[in-house]
């Protein structure tokens, strides 16, 4: 079935960076584009970052924009957010989500991870 | 960027009653229209997309109805399973995606 583990989070302080990953598994993950959606503790859920399934289009919320990159390795079934210059506003569980569509593009997330927990703070 | 306005915040009913969810949208989404079903320290569910469409595995008391600015997530027959928190998302104007703020749905 389809399985999706991320990891990567942690504790870091304001200004500094941090990468979090996901590796997928049960299906073909390379037909399919992936997302990133956030939430703050005990707030509601917030999308950050799509990649297409080939990785060539990609594109960022206009609160990460500048600040955070998303990419991926087909090759080895991985998803990757580099989060850079972060705030405390930025704390979060992080959730790697599977888009619906194969190819296409129909920002539904059917598949979620267990989530990675981020903390900005000093 | 289109806002989402669930009401209400929290709805407690008692299992086996009828549990009606509201999202209304600042501007038409069409169809372009989802709900996700939480439960505490567990990621979102899909349950609903473009406004009516079952995922794949959503139990058939879940339904979902509506178009242009207000939507209905209806659960016919509550399980004690499905106390949870229900967000609805529009995908409308991509990749400027936004969820609700979420209804809490309790025991009574």
């Amino acid at each position: 079935q389809v399985q999706v583990v991320e990891s990567g989070g942690g504790v870091v302080q304001p200004g500094r960076s941090l990468r979090v990953s996901c590796v997928a598994s049960g299906f073909t993950f390379s037909t399919y584009g992936m997302h990133w959606v956030r939430q703050a503790p005990g707030k509601g859920l917030e999308w950050v970052a799509v990649i297409s399934y080939d990785g060539r289009d990609k594109y960022h919320a206009d609160s990460v924009k500048g600040r955070f990159t998303i990419s991926r390795d087909n090759s080895k079934n991985t998803l990757s957010l580099q989060m850079n210059s972060l705030r405390a506003e930025d704390t979060a569980v992080y959730y790697c989500a599977k888009d619906r569509d194969t190819y296409g593009a129909a920002y539904y997330f059917d598949s979620w991870g267990q989530g990675t927990l981020v903390t900005v703070s000093s | 960027e289109i806002v989402l306005t669930q009401s209400p915040a929290t709805l407690s009913l008692s299992p086996g009653e009828r549990a009606t969810l509201s999202c209304r949208a600042s501007q038409s989404v069409s169809s372009s229209l989802a709900w996700y079903q939480q439960k505490p320290g567990q990621a979102p569910r899909l349950l609903i997309y473009d406004a009516s469409n079952r995922a794949t595995g959503i139990p058939a008391r879940f339904s979902g109805s509506g178009s242009g600015t207000d939507f209905t997530l209806t659960i016919s027959s509550l399980e004690p399973e499905d106390f949870a928190v229900y967000y609805c998302q529009q995908r409308s104007n991509w990749p400027r995606i936004t969820f609700g703020q979420g209804t809490r749905l309790e025991i009574k």
